[in-house]
């Protein structure tokens, strides 16, 4: 079945220091979606990316999906201790399935 | 806004109980899901339901089983609790209508089985 490999694992930055987590999935996707889990919250919904080569900012946050549909990266700017929590990359695969494929998430720890 | 309610955040049971976990969404989605979470781990589904009456098996079904007798409704039956079951679990909504899937999360039950 299709699988969802994200990277690392975990991530300790200083505040102020850059973050990136890396998705790669085992097939191509219709589409690749991210979310955020606060310590003892949820998972919520940031963005979606659908297209080719796509790439989306939400302020300090840029997201991109691969060419060929298979990887995605997050990349967030100057890190703030709002930013810590897991984030989790999630692949669509079309098909229809309505299910998505989550990676197993990247715990952020930002030290003031 | 999307709401997805559980009916407990933290649930001790003993050994051998059934256990009964609530979801209720309030946006009429079609689609809803049953995940536990565990340290290291990530998300992996148990199961999931297309529509009322509906039910497919996720990733790791074993041990568990799903009722889903109304739309907004979507619940998850420990037919005998074990230990290992203890874990946080997550109920998610998402609608067709949207055509990207994107999935709300409720706040989670943290079940203990002692």
């Amino acid at each position: 079945g299709q699988q969802v490999m994200q990277i690392p694992q975990y991530q300790h930055v200083q505040e102020g220091e850059d973050f990136t987590t890396y998705c790669n999935s085992s097939t191509t996707l219709s589409n690749i979606q991210w979310y955020k889990q606060r310590p003892g919250g949820h998972p919520v919904f940031l963005i979606q990316l659908v297209k080719s080569g796509e790439v989306k900012k939400q302020k300090r946050l840029t997201f991109q999906f691969g060419e060929a549909k298979k990887n995605s990266s997050l990349h967030i700017t100057a890190t703030q201790t709002t930013d810590v929590g897991t984030y989790f990359c999630a692949g669509y695969s079309g098909a229809g399935s309505y299910q998505l494929t989550f990676g197993k998430g990247t715990k952020l720890s930002v030290i003031p | 806004d999307v709401k997805v309610t559980q009916s407990s955040r933290y649930l001790v049971k003993r050994t051998g109980e059934k256990v009964f976990l609530e979801c209720v969404q309030d946006m009429d989605h079609e689609n809803m899901f049953w995940y536990r979470q565990d340290p290291g781990l990530g998300l992996r589904l148990i199961y999931f339901s297309y529509d009322v009456k509906m039910k497919e098996k996720g990733d790791i079904p074993e041990g568990y089983s799903v009722s889903r007798e109304k739309k907004e409704r979507f619940s998850l039956i420990l037919e005998s609790a074990s230990t290992n079951q203890t874990s946080m679990y997550l109920c998610a909504s998402s609608s067709r209508r949207t055509m990207s899937y994107e999935q709300y999360f409720g706040p989670g039950t943290r079940l203990t089985v002692t």
